[in-house]
């Protein structure tokens, strides 16, 4: 079975400083997707980035991007110009490319000092 | 473009009794999954339905059950309401197959059971 590992509980930065957040995984299979979801205070959980397993290039969007290191099976997000906004939990998740179940981990809180 | 849409928002039951959980999915998405997130975790996968059928199911009992209509929305029922059932609970769309599709997740119906 697939695991979805978030070893930092508990993460805060400066705003408009750079923090990285860590996830690892757990998987025999060669074909899949992670992705980065965020869940403010008001619960609802929003998709910040995907990166799809064969492709080496790691995916980036706006100020979010993602270090995907396929044989060390880890997938970190790291987050620039850190803004009040990004306030959150965030989830690592992992689905294989045949199976529609998404795998999380146990999130990170992100706290921004202003 | 609506989103995905959950009702009710918070729903208070007390053990024993059924409650039924209503999702509708984002426009043009025909596949519904159902997730549990008991209070400080990661969302749990409970099944997923497309075409009115459900095609997967994480390890939850019997007495979770759902449904699927015509018009793609879905229902989540739980018997037999139990004190650890006590979560948010999740529904999230997505197009059945579509490669590397990304499930949408809805705000969340937070249920308490006394």
């Amino acid at each position: 079975a697939q695991t979805v590992t978030q070893s930092q509980p508990e993460m805060s930065v400066q705003e408009a400083e750079t923090v990285t957040l860590s996830c690892t995984y757990d998987t025999s299979e060669s074909d899949y997707y992670l992705f980065w979801y965020k869940q403010p205070p008001s619960r609802q959980m929003i998709l910040v980035i995907r990166q799809e397993a064969y492709k080496q290039q790691n995916a980036t969007e706006n100020r979010f991007s993602v270090n995907f290191q396929k044989a060390a099976k880890s997938f970190s997000l790291k987050i620039s110009d850190s803004q009040l906004g990004d306030a959150a939990m965030y989830f690592c998740a992992y689905r294989s490319a045949g199976n529609e179940k998404l795998t999380f981990g146990t999130g990170t809180r992100l706290t921004i000092i202003p | 473009d609506a989103g995905v849409t959950q009702s009710p928002t918070h729903l208070i039951k007390t053990r024993g009794q059924q409650v039924t959980l209503r999702c509708s999915p984002k426009s043009g998405h025909d596949t519904v999954s159902w997730y549990q997130q008991a209070l400080g975790q990661g969302p749990q996968f409970i099944f997923q339905y497309y075409e009115e059928e459900e095609r997967q199911r994480g390890n939850f009992p019997d007495r979770f059950s759902g449904h699927q209509f015509p018009n793609y929305s879905s229902e989540l029922n739980v018997n037999a309401l139990l004190l650890g059932d006590s979560a948010l609970y999740l529904c999230a769309s997505s197009l059945f197959r579509a490669r590397g599709d990304t499930q949408y997740f809805g705000p969340g119906t937070r249920l308490t059971v006394l």
